[in-house]
């Protein structure tokens, strides 16, 4: 069974660093393009960042361009985003998510986990 | 970037009835095109993906079709679990949602 688990959120001040993680299982994790998407409190869905499956290739949105890092452990079947300068508008539930096979489409999602930024 | 408007934002619909949900690329994006369903507190789950084709698992009353710029999501017979809210996706550039389409019981 296909399972992704995030872990790392909670509060922080404005200005503060987190680090999320995702760890994937029931499926060959290092075949996989992976992503983080958010969801802001009674908001839609907003992409966050795309990696590659071996990481060679990285992708994020303008809103978080600089602030936040995305990677990859395929050894130990892990996604992460490390995000710095954190500011209110990032709040929000962020999930990881499993690019579909054929490239159109995130087939599998964690449960997220909330990540509060406020002082 | 590619932005990507739904149209309703809400609909009100009854158990049994037919429920067609628009969304509308501002470029042409041919079938990168993927549906899917969230309830209050849960994950997004996929509908659709490649702007027709059902994922594994997803009941047959759900369909999509479309291409270019213009999708449809379609709900053939509205059942008591389909109350929820919908969400298109474009994958053909850095991918982007729509608003979310809020489908209520009527």
């Amino acid at each position: 069974e296909v399972q992704l688990v995030e872990s790392g959120g909670g509060l922080v001040q404005p200005g503060g660093s987190l680090r999320l993680s995702c760890a994937a299982s029931g499926f060959t994790f290092s075949s996989y393009e992976m992503n983080w998407v958010r969801q802001a409190p009674g908001k839609g869905l907003e992409w966050v960042s795309y990696i590659s499956s071996s990481g060679s290739t990285i992708y994020y949105a303008d809103s978080v361009k600089g602030r936040f890092t995305i990677s990859r452990d395929n050894a130990k079947n892990s996604l992460y985003l490390q995000m710095n300068s954190l500011r209110a508008e990032d709040t929000a539930v962020y999930y990881c998510a499993r690019v579909h096979h054929q490239g159109v489409g995130l087939d599998y999602w964690g449960q997220g986990t909330l990540v509060t930024v406020s002082s | 970037d590619i932005q990507m408007t739904q149209s309703p934002s809400s609909v009100s619909a009854s158990v049994g009835d037919r429920v067609t949900i628009t969304c509308r690329a501002s470029q042409g994006i041919s079938s990168w095109l993927a549906w899917y369903q969230q309830k209050p507190g849960k994950a997004p789950k996929l509908l659709i993906y490649a702007a027709s084709s059902l994922q594994s698992g997803v009941p047959s009353r759900f369909s999509g079709s479309g291409s270019g710029t213009d999708f449809t999501l379609t709900i053939s017979s509205l059942q008591p679990e389909d109350f929820a809210t919908y969400y298109c996706q474009q994958a053909n550039s850095f991918p982007s949602f729509g608003q979310g389409t809020k489908l209520e019981i009527k």
